[in-house]
């Protein structure tokens, strides 16, 4: 398997601009969640999903910050409009819901100007 | 809520032992994880202790004590490759969502 993938890896943008950050699960893992990590706040879980189902969304910042899971092997984290307070690493992870090892993708590193 | 305590950073010399505590505070608890984390890189799983004792797996090892909300991560025989960020990890009362600590930063002198 190829492990969790993440597009883009990197991306540049200027605040204002919408943002789309995808993530493909590894095959047969049901559950999927979205981290943000910068240096002041650490690894902070956003939102996770089982069986495609968002569960808790308690940690997305606000309004600006949107995800879906339209099926097992696609989800996308959106932030619209950009902020350069957005900036930082975006990981995605995924594992079996009953597991206690996560499987996190290489990460988008985000640049709000 | 769940909390968990862990030293911000740690220095140690090649070839020595390190350990790295963790405390925890959890409203349900299924277990410590150790993550590890390189820079630039993404957190990969090190191990897991569902019951007190000690867990080993070749360099590393893991210790828990549920009775003391406690944990530690041993590193033995430290090479310069283990220098990286070591995450501390519990599963929450759902089961579902594992929430990390703050992270400790492990230095490694020559």
């Amino acid at each position: 398997d190829a492990g969790v993938i993440q597009s883009p890896r990197h991306e540049v943008t200027e605040m204002g601009q919408e943002v789309t950050l995808r993530c493909k699960p590894i095959s047969g893992h049901n559950s999927l969640f979205w981290y943000r990590q910068t240096m002041m706040r650490g690894l902070e879980l956003l939102i996770y999903f089982n069986n495609n189902v968002p569960i808790d969304d308690s940690g997305m910042p606000e309004d600006r910050f949107s995800a879906k899971m339209p099926n097992a092997s696609f989800s996308t984290l959106k932030i619209q409009p950009s902020e350069p307070r957005d900036s930082a690493v975006y990981f995605c992870a995924s594992s079996l819901a009953e597991s206690y090892e996560q499987y996190f993708g290489p990460g988008t590193r985000l640049t709000v100007t | 809520g769940q909390s968990l305590e862990q030293p911000s950073e740690v220095t140690a010399v090649e070839g020595a032992i390190v350990q790295i505590n963790c405390t925890y505070q959890t409203s349900g608890f299924y277990g410590l994880s150790w993550y590890q984390q390189h820079d630039g890189g993404a957190p990969t799983f090190l191990s897991y202790n569902g019951l007190d004792g000690l867990e080993e797996t070749g360099r590393f090892s893991s210790f828990l004590s549920r009775s003391d909300s406690y944990g530690y991560l041993l590193l033995q025989e430290l090479q310069m490759k283990d220098s990286a960020s070591y995450f501390c990890a519990v599963k929450d009362s759902s089961a579902s969502k594992i929430i990390f600590g703050s992270g400790t930063r492990l230095s490694i002198r020559p």
